[in-house]
């Protein structure tokens, strides 16, 4: 079974930076890309940052918002994907969401963990 | 800019309903790679179509997906209780853009 399990959200002050981790089983990871996606409190969903699978060089990319802030990274020792988040600040408060992108959707999600940026 | 979905529809059950989604040629017009996933609050997205109208292993044949230019569309027919949620379309915008997702729109049963 696919399991994609989040964790490392919380209470951080603006400006502050979290590190967030998606712990994968169920498949074999690094045979995927993988992929952060947010929901902000009453918003709808924004993708956030995205890596290619190793094979294709295990290049980053990430959504304007965050560019230059957020850093997305993958061990395929460990399954995890990761999620290094930088000069926080309140419109980065959210649940954050890991997904799987096998080429043409997100088809596995994790539960999510939630982020609130406040002082 | 995000995919543009109305903001909520509703229907009794056994009803059917469409959910649009409006893009532009640079995503939803030049891809077929349109998803749409079903939003519980509190609960892990669901992906319920792909490719624009192919239906993953285990969901319902009440759910189908179809694309006409810039638009995608959302139909669930046969309307359950247990189908109020909130439904996101996203498109495939390229390697520069990566995704697009709609704005989400709220679907209730009455």
């Amino acid at each position: 079974e696919v399991q994609l399990v989040e964790s490392g959200g919380g209470l951080v002050q603006p400006g502050r930076s979290l590190r967030l981790s998606c712990t994968a089983s169920g498949f074999p990871f690094g045979d995927y890309a993988m992929t952060w996606v947010r929901q902000a409190p009453g918003k709808g969903l924004e993708w956030v940052a995205f890596i290619k699978r190793k094979m294709y060089g295990g290049t980053p990319q990430y959504a304007a918002s965050v560019e230059g802030r957020f850093a997305i990274s993958r061990d395929d020792s460990k399954s995890i994907a990761y999620l290094q988040m930088n000069s926080l600040d309140a419109e980065d408060t959210a649940v954050y969401y890991c997904a799987r992108w096998p080429g043409d959707a997100f088809d596995f999600w994790g539960q999510g963990t939630m982020v609130t940026v406040s002082s | 800019s995000a995919l543009t979905q109305p903001a909520s529809v509703s229907g009794s059950p056994g009803q059917s309903i469409t959910i649009s989604c409006t893009g532009t040629t640079s995503d939803v017009g030049s891809y077929n790679l349109v998803s749409w996933y079903q939003h519980h609050p509190g609960k892990a997205p669901k992906f319920i179509i792909f490719d624009v109208n192919k239906r993953p292993s285990g969901v319902s044949n009440r759910f189908s997906g179809s694309k006409s230019g810039n638009t995608a569309t959302l139909t669930i027919s046969g309307l359950q209780a247990e189908d109020e949620a909130d439904y996101y379309c996203c498109s495939y915008a390229g390697s520069d853009n990566f995704v697009l997702f709609g704005g989400g729109t709220k679907l209730t049963v009455l």
